[in-house]
C-alpha cells in the first residue's frame, strides 16, 4: 500500500512537443505529491507539487494533473526544451515533510 | 540560500572498511535523511532522524547505521562496506514548513 508507481522508465521527446509521466499510488491517506527534477551530477530539487484538494496545478510549462478516483498524478511539462532533459521523479506522503514514497524515476530527454 | 552540503562527492572504499558519509544543512531543520540512489529503483530510504539523537529505520538500513549529534549534521555509517552498497548515497533535510533539500550526492565505490 506504499508504493508509488512511476511510469515511463524513460522518454524522448522533441523539442517543442509535450512530455508526460504518470503516476500512480495505493495509499488513500497520502496528501502531499510532489515532483522532483534531477539534473546529472546533482541531487534532486523539488519542481511543483500539489495536494488532493484541487485537480491541476501549473506553474509555467509545469503543470500537475490530480485524479483522486483513480488515485493518480501526471506531469505535463508543455513546449519541452533540451534544458528539461533530467530525471524525474514523482513521490508522495502524508504531510508535506513526512516521510516521502518516491516512484522510480524517468529519464526524460528532450531532441533539439 | 538553502545548503545541504554533502562531505564527499566521489569514494572507493575497500570491502570491510568502516566508511562516514557527513552531510550538513544550514536551514535549522529538525528533519533529516539518508537515501541511497540506483538505476530503475529510485530514491530508498535507509535512515532518517526528525529531532537530535534520534533516528528511525527507512526502508532498507541493513548494513547502515547513523549519528545525530548535532541537530545540523547527520552521519552515515557503513560498518563494513560491501560491494553490494556501491551507490549514490543522498542526504536531504526538511522542516514542518519546508519541502525537502538535498545535497549533491555522494558516490561511493566499494572494490
Amino acid at each position: 500500500q506504499q508504493q508509488v508507481k512511476q511510469s515511463p522508465q524513460s522518454l524522448i521527446v522533441q523539442k517543442g512537443g509535450i512530455s508526460i509521466i504518470n503516476c500512480a499510488y495505493e495509499n488513500t491517506a497520502f496528501d502531499y505529491f510532489p515532483w522532483y527534477q534531477q539534473f546529472p551530477g546533482k541531487g534532486p530539487a523539488l519542481l511543483i507539487a500539489i495536494r488532493p484538494d484541487v485537480s491541476e496545478k501549473k506553474e509555467g510549462r509545469f503543470t500537475i494533473s490530480f485524479n483522486k478516483s483513480a488515485k493518480q498524478f501526471s506531469l505535463h511539462i508543455m513546449d519541452s526544451q533540451p534544458g528539461d532533459s533530467a530525471t524525474y521523479f514523482c513521490a508522495a506522503s502524508r504531510g508535506s515533510n513526512y516521510q516521502l514514497i518516491w516512484g522510480a524515476g524517468t529519464k526524460l530527454i528532450i531532441k533539439p | 540560500d538553502v545548503k545541504v552540503t554533502q562531505s564527499s562527492r566521489y569514494l572507493v572504499k575497500r570491502t570491510g572498511e568502516k566508511v562516514f558519509l557527513e552531510c550538513v544543512q544550514d536551514m535549522d531543520h529538525e528533519n533529516m535523511f539518508w537515501y541511497r540512489q540506483d538505476p530503475g529503483l529510485g530514491l530508498r530510504l535507509i535512515y532518517f532522524s526528525y529531532d537530535v539523537k534520534m533516528k528511525e529505520k527507512g526502508d532498507i538500513p541493513e548494513g547502515y547505521s547513523v549519528s545525530r549529534e548535532k541537530k545540523e549534521r547527520f552521519s552515515l555509517i557503513l560498518e563494513s562496506a560491501s560491494t553490494n552498497q556501491t551507490s549514490m548515497y543522498l542526504c536531504a533535510s526538511s522542516s514542518v514548513y519546508t519541502e525537502a533539500f538535498f545535497g549533491q550526492g555522494t558516490r561511493l565505490t566499494v572494490v
